[in-house]
């Protein structure tokens, strides 16, 4: 079964900082990727998605994530954030066949500080 | 246009009873699915409805757990003879279309807390 790793479980930064977020995920096949984020208080909702072609997708807000299939990454980047940008991140993946459901990671938490 | 809608957003209970939570999806969504949140643990799938298709029950972490989809709309997970593990934030979610390539959109999830 695929998974997904999200290795920076809480992330501190001052504003005007760059930001990279890491997601690596375990399947030998062709996938689809998602980050999804999740504000104080509100539901998760859709940040950017890579489904084929160019591997570098740009996102709301921007944000911009690269897939490299050689490292099996998805790591989601963004060259200066704002206050706010405070929020949960979380990386999912599903294969491009069989399950229909997606895999989340852990999730990151980014807490920026003014 | 309404979104996902889930109820309660908060249900506190006691341990050996069951609990019902409720997802209305966005009209006209084939797909819907639950997860469960536990803190440091991400979401966790549950179990997915594709249109009148069998559902996908892979997820569900015992027999406690079941759900049921009726006339493609309304969800109802059900969970049996609740245990304190089983307190997390349950969410639902939907996609347009079949396709593993159709955003999820989100409720705001129900607080399940047993005491």
């Amino acid at each position: 079964a695929q998974s997904v790793s999200q290795h920076n479980h809480h992330v501190i930064l001052s504003e005007a900082a760059s930001l990279e977020l890491g997601c690596n995920y375990s399947y030998g096949g062709t996938v689809n990727l998602f980050w999804y984020v999740q504000y104080p208080g509100q539901h998760l909702q859709l940040l950017l998605k890579y489904f084929s072609g160019d591997p570098l997708v740009k996102g709301i807000k921007g944000f911009e994530a690269e897939f490299i299939k050689s490292k099996f990454s998805f790591n989601l980047r963004k060259p200066s954030v704002q206050w706010s940008d405070t929020a949960e991140y979380f990386c999912a993946v599903n294969p491009d066949t069989g399950r229909r459901a997606l895999t989340f990671g852990s999730g990151t938490r980014l807490q920026v500080q003014p | 246009g309404a979104g996902v809608s889930q109820s309660p957003s908060n249900k506190v209970t006691e341990k050996g009873k069951d609990v019902e939570l409720r997802c209305d999806p966005i009209s006209g969504h084939t797909a819907l699915y639950w997860y469960r949140q536990s803190l440091g643990q991400g979401l966790e799938f549950l179990i997915y409805f594709q249109g009148n298709s069998a559902p996908d029950k892979s997820g569900l972490p015992s027999d406690r757990f079941s759900a049921e989809r009726t006339g493609g709309s309304v969800s109802t997970l059900t969970i049996q003879r609740t245990q304190q593990e089983d307190s997390a934030v349950y969410l639902c979610a939907s996609s347009q279309r079949a396709g593993t390539n159709s955003p999820l959109h989100f409720g705001n999830g129900t607080r399940l807390t047993v005491t």
